[in-house]
């Protein structure tokens, strides 16, 4: 069954230091979406991606934050500057068209020091 | 933000028997829903969904009801079996967006 890929699967970072987390959605998806997972907290929207451009974002996802389609299969989310609470799960997700069911990847643990 | 609610952390319940996990929202303007399942360092798979036109979706073992009025889902699994030890979300959709709202999620155990 085809599967939403995410690497790395940790990824430990100082802070102030920009991080790339990548992920390749199912390939014949249209709808792209970040997720990220506080520990203990709710898993929250941060953003959603479709025919190259953001659709919808949260108020979590500010400036630090961008995403980008860089070629046909790899959808990446960057954080320019990163701070302690960006430690988090990030999931990256993916659907058909809108309002179909999301997969998700098994995510990025991001740790910031 | 406390949307979509799981009350119950923790479900502990008998291999063959039913499990059945609760969720509530506050926002009438959800129209989808769906419930996921999570193990430990894997993300959110998801199990089954149902549209707010409907009360009822069946898919093999799961089966999710919708109560609009009571502004409540709820999900059955029949039989449990211990494959099914997980994390359950339960997540809802409003109809023009594209983020799904989760719950806090509901930690089930079925016991051989």
């Amino acid at each position: 069954e085809p599967e939403v890929t995410q690497t790395p699967s940790h990824q430990v970072t100082q802070m102030g230091q920009e991080v790339i987390l990548r992920c390749v959605p199912i390939s014949n998806h249209l709808y792209f979406y970040w997720y990220r997972q506080i520990l203990g907290q709710k898993v929250e929207f941060l953003v959603s991606f479709y025919n190259n451009e953001i659709s919808e974002k949260s108020e979590i996802f500010d400036d630090q934050f961008s995403v980008e389609r860089p070629d046909g299969s790899n959808f990446t989310l960057k954080i320019r500057s990163t701070k302690l609470e960006d430690s988090a799960m990030y999931f990256c997700a993916s659907s058909e068209v809108k309002s179909q069911p999301q997969h998700f990847g098994d995510g990025t643990r991001l740790s910031i020091l | 933000d406390q949307q979509v609610k799981q009350n119950s952390p923790s479900l502990s319940v008998q291999e063959g028997r039913i499990s059945i996990l609760n969720c509530d929202y506050t926002n009438s303007m959800f129209d989808y829903f769906l419930w996921y399942k999570k193990y430990p360092a894997e993300g959110p798979t998801f199990l089954i969904s149902i549209s707010s036109i409907k009360d009822k979706n069946e898919d093999g073992r799961f089966t999710v009801f919708l109560n609009k009025s009571a502004k409540h889902l709820s999900l059955h699994i029949v039989p449990s079996q211990p494959g099914d030890s997980a994390v359950y979300f339960c997540a809802a959709d409003q109809g023009g967006s594209e983020k799904l709202v989760f719950g806090k999620g509901t930690k089930l155990t079925v016991n051989p």
